[in-house]
């Protein structure tokens, strides 16, 4: 499967600043990636999808000024949490396909970056 | 909304017994499935998927069935062993609708396994 890196794999920051995460597909250029955002004991939700060279698409109820998304290359997306505040302290997870499977587009995810806001 | 969820969310097994995790999922159009295993603090990792075609797939030591008439899908582990000790997702995708390729995931299984 597709080889996906996360950098960094965790950050502390102090409520109001920013904090960016990359996601890098290491081993095919990647047109879409998925971020996800998974709280303790609970499922994956997905907060956006990335399109290379386009707007992100946002999931219902999130906010896409505050988690500002940047997919400027085929192996590179980031994700900016804008003035984040101690809600936002989150385990961040991307994801993207692996072209080449036809229909079957399996996700494969990143180890995730956990985000500690003071 | 269309929402993928699981029977039980803990299981523990006995070292060397097989484990069996369920998932119901209520999206009729969905045609693809993926079962995801995560270990704590890191990222889901592919474990096997079906199509909508298929009742069964089998991977190494595990199988995943399909049941399309009550929408369920399980993913039985043999041999359990203790490094099988994770949360385990299932995920559908309605791969003619959803052409954005836009995963639902389940609540999540957390499997214990004891030597």
């Amino acid at each position: 499967g597709a080889v996906v890196s996360q950098h960094p794999s965790w950050v502390i920051c102090k409520s109001g600043t920013s904090v960016k995460i990359e996601c890098r597909s290491l081993d095919f250029q990647a047109t879409t990636m998925f971020w996800y955002r998974q709280f303790p004991k609970q499922s994956l939700m997905l907060m956006a999808t990335s399109n290379e060279g386009s707007k992100a698409t946002y999931e219902q109820g999130v906010e896409k000024d505050k988690f500002l998304i940047n997919h400027a290359s085929l192996t590179l997306s980031t994700l900016t949490v804008t003035s984040a505040h101690p809600e936002d302290s989150s385990f961040y997870i991307c994801s993207t396909g692996q072209p080449g499977q036809g229909a079957r587009e399996t996700q494969y995810f990143g180890p995730g970056t956990r985000l500690l806001v003071l | 909304g269309e929402s993928v969820g699981l029977h039980l969310p803990t299981l523990s097994v006995q070292e060397g017994d097989n484990s069996i995790i369920n998932c119901a999922y209520s999206n009729s159009a969905s045609d693809y499935f993926i079962w995801y295993k995560q270990e704590s603090g890191k990222g889901p990792q592919f474990i096997i998927d079906i199509r909508s075609n298929m009742d069964k797939r089998q991977g190494q030591r595990v199988t995943v069935l399909l049941n399309k008439t009550v929408k369920h899908l399980s993913l039985q582990i043999a041999a359990t062993q203790p490094g099988d000790s994770a949360v385990y997702f299932c995920a559908e995708r309605d791969m003619i609708y959803n052409q954005g390729g836009k995963l639902i995931f389940g609540q999540g299984t957390e499997l214990s396994v004891k030597p």
